[in-house]
């Protein structure tokens, strides 16, 4: 089976751009979690959604965050305006039932000059 | 509240040396466990997990890792270590109940010494 896939992989843009990160789940699987990670804050869980449904977003740092999953087999988080401390490795893993493990993405390495 | 420490940052062993990884929990109630390893620019890889049953469970890679009640915690071990675990590696708690957020440890760097 293949995996939870991220794209793009890396991406580099300057403040004040849009950017947009997305995340294709497991088939099968129906919750979905956004992390971000930084050697300052590690891994922090930024919103989660069960059934395409948001189900808890209070990680989100800010309104310029948000984020979407408009069917089962895809989900955004887009950053708009882009700032240099959005700077981070962005992760997504999904999971299907309530005992099972969540699995990630490789993730996407994000650069705001 | 749940939470998850990893008292060790660093952690630097021979290879062929065995390895015990700390992690310490706090929930309510019997938590869903976890191991997962990060190797650089790679995403989380599931090691192992505990939800019920046998406190002693076997992962990939040759990993295990031991439930302890009495002591809230959930060490992850291994015999022989080699050059190619060297890694990061994360404990998360997750709730029985009520919500699929997991709670991550900040992570224990391994080091591998030829």
């Amino acid at each position: 089976d293949a995996g939870v896939i991220q794209s793009p992989r890396h991406e580099v843009t300057e403040m004040g751009q849009e950017v947009t990160l997305r995340c294709k789940p497991i088939s099968g699987h129906n919750s979905l979690f956004w992390y971000r990670q930084t050697m300052m804050r590690g891994l922090e869980l930024l919103i989660y959604f069960n059934n395409n449904v948001p189900i808890d977003d209070s990680g989100m740092p800010e309104d310029r965050f948000s984020a979407k999953m408009p069917n089962a087999s895809f989900s955004t988080l887009k950053i708009q305006p882009s700032e240099p401390r959005d700077s981070a490795v962005y992760f997504c893993a999904s999971k299907d039932r309530e005992y099972q493990p969540q699995h990630f993405g490789d993730g996407t390495r994000l650069s705001i000059l | 509240a749940q939470s998850v420490t990893q008292p060790d940052i660093h952690i630097t062993v021979s290879e062929g040396a065995s390895l015990e990884l700390r992690c310490n929990y706090s929930y309510g109630a019997t938590p869903y466990l976890f191991w997962y390893v990060q190797s650089p620019g790679q995403g989380l890889q599931l090691l192992l997990k505990y939800f019920s049953g046998d406190t002693l469970v076997q992962g990939i890679k040759g990993f295990e890792a031991e439930f302890k009640r009495s002591q809230s915690s959930f060490n992850l071990r291994k015999p022989s270590v080699h050059w190619s675990d060297a890694a990061e590696y994360f404990c998360a708690v997750g709730a029985t109940s009520g919500t699929y957020k997991y709670i991550f440890g900040t992570g224990t760097r391994l080091k591998v010494l030829a």
